[in-house]
């Protein structure tokens, strides 16, 4: 059973507003992702870390998505100006070895 | 670019019966390709991780064989259950600590 641990398992936010999202990843996982899975249940990559440090994001994370994942302190990702189309369900992830392991999410909804 | 290609989206069966759920992936990198299973309002579970070319691996009743030779790494059981009724995600990690995930097959298992 994965121990990726993500808070609020909801949030609900305006237009405009920021959100924010936690994460703890599994204990000596080493890389950390975040995805976006949409209302058709299709994943976007946002952005990984590896040991704190930013590995790849996508243009969208660049410009209003922020994300960090410092030692000894929950990962987070916040999406500073909050828009319709970021509805969706945020999912972190933490890897060993290959192995992918993913917490429950936390499902967003911008009215 | 890498890829995965689910190509049912729905797939339904009465219990008892197999199943099968296909997928295929491009890439030029040695890839490891992975299985997820989604049940409603839950995370994301690993389900299957390949092992060698040609090489079955199983975990709870399903499993699936890598074949380079057809990029395939395709989901079996041989007699489904009421509670397999899930998402399936065949994912692909091509190397760079990404993961690709195909666009999921939604299996429901009838009485």
């Amino acid at each position: 059973n994965s121990k990726v641990i993500q808070t609020p398992r909801y949030l609900v936010k305006g237009q405009g507003q920021k959100a924010k999202m936690r994460c703890i990843p599994e204990k000596g996982h080493p890389v950390v992702f975040w995805y976006q899975q949409n209302k058709n249940n299709e994943f976007k990559f946002l952005i990984n870390f590896q040991n704190q440090e930013v590995l790849q994001q996508i243009d969208m994370t660049e410009k209003r998505f922020s994300a960090e994942c410092p030692s000894n302190s929950p990962c987070s990702l916040e999406i500073q100006s909050s828009e319709a189309g970021d509805s969706a369900l945020y999912l972190c992830a933490s890897s060993l070895r290959a192995e992918v392991f993913f917490g429950k999410g936390t499902r967003l909804t911008v009215v | 670019g890498d890829s995965v290609t689910q190509t049912e989206g729905l797939v339904t069966l009465t219990k008892g019966l197999p199943v099968m759920l296909n997928c295929t992936y491009q890439t030029t990198y040695s890839p490891f390709l992975f299985w997820y299973v989604q049940h409603l309002n839950e995370a994301p579970k690993l389900l299957l991780k390949s092992s060698t070319d040609n090489k079955r691996t199983e975990h709870q009743g399903f499993y699936a064989t890598l074949h380079k030779s057809s990029s395939s790494f395709h989901l079996q059981k041989s007699s489904v259950q009421l509670s397999d009724s899930a998402l399936y995600f065949c994912a692909l990690s091509p190397g760079s600590w990404q993961l690709i995930f195909g666009s999921g097959t939604q299996l429901t298992v009838m009485p």
